[in-house]
Formats: C-alpha cells, sequence, structure tokens
C-alpha cells in the first residue's frame, strides 16, 4: 500500500522568503500526486497535480511542484511568499490502478508573518 | 455545477450515542465517494470510499461504518460512539475513473 512522509509539521516564514515543502511517497507502481490546501476557515481545494510527462508541474498562486521519480519525492515550491499563504498543505498519492484511493501526508502548516 | 453538501456541520455527542453523518452530491452520475477523518498533527486518513451503489471498501477497522444507498449519497454511521471518534469528518468525490477530489466543508464530531 502507498504511504506518504511530509518532513515539516510547522513552517515559519516572512512574507517574500522562499518555500520549500518535502514530500516522500512509498509505492513501487505509477502513482498520481497532488498538492492541496486549506486556508483557514476554508474547504481543502486542490493546488496541483502531476499525472504524467514534464515532472515539474505548475499550480493556482504562483505555487509548483516538481516530481522526482528516482528520489519518490514532490516537493513544493514557491520563490516569494505572500502572508496570504498562510494555511495548512498537504502531500497526497494515489497509485494508478483500479481499486485505490488517495492517500495524505500528516500536513504542513505555513505560517507566514507580514 | 457539481456541489457536495455534508451535515451536519458540527455535531455533540455522548459516549456510547450513535452517529449519522450525511453526505450528497449535486450534477453528477456515479460519483467515487469517499470519507476521511482529519485531526491534528495527523492529516486526512481515509476511512471509507466507494466506487457504486452498496460498494463500501473500509480502510481502518474501527468503530465506524459506512453506506451508500443512493448514487450520491454516502452516509457514515456508528452504533456507539467513542472519546476517540471526536475529529473533523470529510467527504469527497470525485469523477468515477479520475483522482482528483472535491471536498464538502466537513463535520465537526465532539464526543463527551
Amino acid at each position: 500500500a502507498q504511504s506518504v512522509s511530509q518532513h515539516n509539521h510547522h513552517v515559519i516564514l516572512s512574507e517574500a522568503a522562499s518555500l520549500e515543502l518535502g514530500c516522500n511517497y512509498s509505492y513501487g507502481g505509477t502513482v498520481n500526486l497532488f498538492w492541496y490546501v486549506q486556508y483557514p476557515g476554508q474547504h481543502l481545494q486542490l493546488l496541483l497535480k502531476y499525472f504524467s510527462g514534464d515532472p515539474l508541474v505548475k499550480g493556482i498562486k504562483g505555487f509548483e511542484a516538481e516530481f522526482i521519480k528516482s528520489k519518490f519525492s514532490f516537493n513544493l515550491r514557491k520563490p516569494s511568499v505572500q502572508w496570504s499563504d498562510t494555511a495548512e498543505y498537504f502531500c497526497a498519492v494515489i497509485a494508478n490502478q483500479a481499486g485505490t484511493a488517495l492517500i495524505f501526508g500528516k500536513g504542513t502548516t505555513l505560517s507566514v508573518s507580514s | 455545477s457539481q456541489t457536495i453538501h455534508q451535515w451536519p456541520a458540527t455535531l455533540v455527542q455522548p459516549v456510547g450515542s450513535p452517529l449519522s453523518l450525511e453526505c450528497t452530491v449535486e450534477g453528477t452520475s456515479n460519483p467515487n465517494l469517499y470519507w476521511y477523518r482529519q485531526a491534528a498533527g495527523r492529516g486526512l486518513q481515509l476511512l471509507f470510499y466507494s466506487v457504486g451503489i452498496g460498494q463500501i471498501s473500509s480502510e481502518v477497522p474501527q468503530n465506524l461504518s459506512a453506506s451508500r444507498p443512493q448514487d450520491r449519497q454516502f452516509i457514515l454511521s456508528s452504533k456507539k460512539l467513542l472519546l476517540s471518534d471526536s475529529g473533523f469528518y470529510l467527504c469527497a468525490w470525485s469523477v468515477s475513473g479520475a483522482n482528483v477530489l472535491t471536498f464538502g466543508a466537513g463535520s465537526r464530531l465532539t464526543v463527551l
């Protein structure tokens, strides 16, 4: 079964700092990878996804993530964070086969100070 | 457009009481449906998922059960709640065969 590990539980940054949130998964086969974000008081929403093709994917609000198959990683990045990026971020993986469901990491809380 | 509804939004129940959380999806047919539980520091734990009416897969054996009596309805139940059942329960749906989930607003359960 697949699993997801997010390295950082809580990250604190100042505005304009660069962000990188680590995510590693364990599964030997083909996977689909996702980052979801939950802003305070709001629903979980999709930030970006990787299914196939270019391993560098771009999402909403200037976020991007790079799939490195050899490292089983899908790290989330943003060159310059804003106060409005304060949220909880979840990495998720699903095996690309029938009968499986999306598995989430434990989440990383990002706090951005202005 | 598709919408997902969960209710109740907030629930406070005594230990040993039953539970029923309901989730419905509108604007689509034959969706995949999911129940997750979100606890602080533990992320989202997959509880159940369903690919069709009456088809339920359980990921974590526990005090909860799920049912899908209609195509777009997914119910999370318990006969006797435990303190450890407290948490934030999220329902989600996806197009059958696709892996992008859309989440509901969640139901916060407090067991006292």
